[in-house]
């Protein structure tokens, strides 16, 4: 089956510091993606959606400069946490879907990446 | 943003029991879709429901898509400790490009 990969899956970084996360559709190519975080325990929430070769469409209340998204194949989308703090520190997990599936073709998560900020 | 508000949000059952879950929304989705997600991992799929009053089962697992398009649920039949994991329910309206709305999540424990 179609498989999303996250890289890295861990990372530590210290405070003050950019952490990019790579998403890759390894099978299928994705014109768009979708970033979530998710805080221990909590559910899911969209951050924002990536399309391939045009900017990121973000949700509210997520800060566009301090995530950074490009999207610059369509195979391939990044995620950079600038100036992480503590308190981004969180469980961060891509979806792709095969645009060859369609609207209704099944979205593919990652298996996420746990950003620790000490 | 909106979430779907799941209940339980934990349970307790023994193996061999059948178990459900439901998930509500105020506002209408499109598409319903159910995940289960272990620990340090994304999501799964285990059902996507297209159709208002659309009952879909998936080995164990049956789910449907309530009538007023504002809610679903999800059924497991006779549970095994593999089961064990944390059921998140979705909803989609393809006009959006197919973002996902999460609900809050039903953790799934299972006692031998």
């Amino acid at each position: 089956g179609a498989v999303v990969s996250q890289h890295p899956s861990r990372v530590i970084c210290k405070s003050g510091t950019s952490v990019k996360i790579e998403c890759r559709s390894l099978d299928f190519q994705a014109t768009t993606m979708f970033w979530y975080r998710q805080f221990p325990k909590q559910s899911l929430m969209l951050m924002a959606t990536s399309n391939e070769g045009s900017k990121a469409t973000y949700e509210q209340g997520v800060e566009k400069d301090k995530f950074l998204i490009n999207h610059a194949s369509l195979t391939l989308s990044t995620l950079t946490v600038t100036s992480a703090h503590p308190e981004d520190s969180s469980f961060y997990i891509c979806s792709a879907r095969d645009r060859a599936g369609g609207p209704t073709g099944e979205l593919f998560f990652g298996e996420g990446s746990r950003l620790t900020v000490l | 943003g909106q979430q779907l508000n799941q209940s339980p949000q934990s349970m307790f059952i023994q193996e061999g029991e059948d178990v459900s879950m439901n998930c509500t929304s105020s506002s209408i989705f499109n598409t319903w879709l159910w995940y289960k997600q272990d620990p340090g991992e994304g999501p799964v799929l285990l059902i996507a429901l297209y159709k208002a009053g659309e009952l879909t089962s998936n080995g164990r697992l049956t789910a449907q898509f309530g009538i007023t398009r504002k809610d679903s649920f999800l059924n497991i039949s006779a549970s095994i400790p593999s089961d064990v994991g944390i059921y998140f329910c979705a909803g989609s309206n393809t006009g959006t490009a197919s973002k996902l709305t999460f609900g809050t999540g039903t953790r799934l424990q299972v006692t031998l």
